[in-house]
């Protein structure tokens, strides 16, 4: 098993520019996670999909999109891409289940994007 | 929005020193989780707590569930260099998200 997924693990893009970042989990998880994490500033959920055909926002979902394609993969884009956009994005999922680990999540590698 | 303080922002021991740190939040929730990041990596799960007032281990590292349901406290013991990273609380809040902390930031002098 791969776990959770990420593509890119860098890129740098211009202001304007569009972009989708990729993440896949192979772990027949429900849920999965958009997070983006700043110095200083810990993780803050960007958006959040509770299962398939579902999306939520989080906390700071302004400037981004996601797609739920499937029960693996939940991407995230950038429309027209911003310097405030620099940061380290990461996805996460776990599986919505009972348990004492019910509430684990598996992260991803995390992609570092730079809006120059 | 839902806000976590946590708390130091950062902490610089000698191996060896035991640590502890803390967070606290305004709200009441009934799942607190503790997560490590180390450098260039995703977070880990330490520990979950799901009821008022726990305590629960995991090798050197243990955590309490507050009473109150507004804090918790993770503690380390007998550091060792490994332990350098960044740890953060979280909590499940509505609908099921799941919201972090900004973080302590653990350096170990040599």
């Amino acid at each position: 098993n791969a776990g959770v997924t990420q593509t890119p693990k860098f890129q740098v893009l211009k202001t304007g520019q569009s972009m989708t970042l990729q993440c896949a989990q192979d772990m027949n998880h429900n849920s999965m996670y958009w997070y983006r994490q700043d110095p200083g500033m810990g993780l803050r959920l960007i958006y959040y999909s509770a299962s398939e055909g579902t999306t939520d926002k989080g906390e700071v979902p302004n400037g981004y999109n996601v797609s739920r394609l499937n029960k693996r993969e939940f991407s995230l884009r950038l429309e027209s891409a911003a310097p405030s956009q620099t940061s380290v994005y990461f996805c996460a999922s776990r599986l919505l289940a009972g348990g004492s680990r019910s509430y684990e999540q598996y992260f991803g590698p995390g992609t570092r994007l730079t809006v120059t | 929005g839902q806000q976590l303080n946590q708390s130091p922002q950062s902490m610089f021991i000698q191996e060896g020193e035991d640590v502890s740190m803390n967070c606290t939040s305004s709200s009441i929730f009934n799942t607190w989780l503790w997560y490590k990041q180390d450098p260039g990596e995703g977070p880990v799960l330490l520990i979950a707590l799901y009821k008022a007032g726990e305590l629960t281990s995991n090798g050197r590292l243990t955590a309490q569930f507050g009473i109150t349901r507004k804090d918790s406290f993770l503690n380390i013991s007998a550091s060792i260099p490994s332990d350098v990273g960044i740890y953060f609380c979280a909590i499940r809040g509505r609908d099921d998200k799941i919201i972090f902390g900004k973080g302590t930031r653990l350096h170990i002098l040599p």
